[in-house]
């Protein structure tokens, strides 16, 4: 099945400045993406996604690219807001077979913007 | 859109006694939808899947069941609850054809005493 691994675990930066968060997956196959924010005690919630046909993809402050190559995707957000401290989490295609449109999570990276 | 909604939002519960958690999904129709539990709020694992009534898969061996009883209605059972069923449990929903994303619900946090 897919294996999804995101790094970092936590990222603490200053406000204003840019972050980043990546994800490799294993399965080549993997054609969707989606990245995930929840805040404490909350659901996650949809932030962006990118399909495979495509390199990138931004919306305002954020941003998605993908190396189908290399089998890794990235978050960017830029001129980061203390609202923008939360849990980050990218997300895959669970491989094999038909996935019913299953999912596999990263295990999630812990942002923190100091003001 | 669809709105997915879970109750109880929290729920404490003694070692040994059921559970029923329920899921409906309003504005749609056949979705696929999910439950995951979520661990000290990190790592969202899938516990169970459905695409359609009466249809149930399992991912991981554990002391839960599920039920789709309806086609918007997805309930999350235990008969005998275990101190490590603790946690965070989502469903969620995903409606359309293609590449579409899941749709998260409110969630219940569930602690067992």
């Amino acid at each position: 099945g897919e294996n999804v691994e995101q790094h970092p675990s936590t990222l603490s930066v200053q406000e204003g400045d840019s972050a980043v968060i990546k994800c490799t997956y294993s399965d080549s196959a993997s054609n969707y993406f989606p990245w995930y924010k929840q805040e404490l005690g909350k659901r996650p919630q949809l932030i962006i996604d990118i399909r495979s046909n495509v390199g990138e993809k931004k919306d305002q402050r954020i941003a998605v690219t993908l190396n189908k190559t290399a089998k890794h995707f990235s978050l960017h957000i830029t001129e980061t807001q203390p609202e923008d401290s939360a849990v980050y989490f990218c997300a895959a295609p669970t491989a094999g077979g038909t996935s019913y449109g299953k999912l596999t999570f990263g295990q999630g990276t812990i942002l923190t913007v100091h003001p | 859109s669809q709105t997915i909604h879970q109750w109880p939002a929290t729920l404490v519960q003694p070692v040994g006694s059921p559970l029923s958690l329920e899921c409906t999904v309003e504005g749609t129709s056949n979705p696929n939808l999910y439950w995951y539990r979520q661990a000290a709020g990190r790592g969202l694992q899938l516990l169970f899947y459905s695409v359609g009534i009466g249809q149930i898969s399992s991912e991981v061996p554990q002391n839960l069941s599920a039920s789709r009883p309806q086609d918007r209605q997805f309930i999350l059972s235990s008969k005998k609850l275990l101190l490590s069923d603790s946690g965070f449990y989502l469903c969620a929903c995903l409606t359309g054809e293609g590449l579409q994303p899941q749709h998260f619900g409110d969630g219940t946090r569930l602690s067992i005493l």
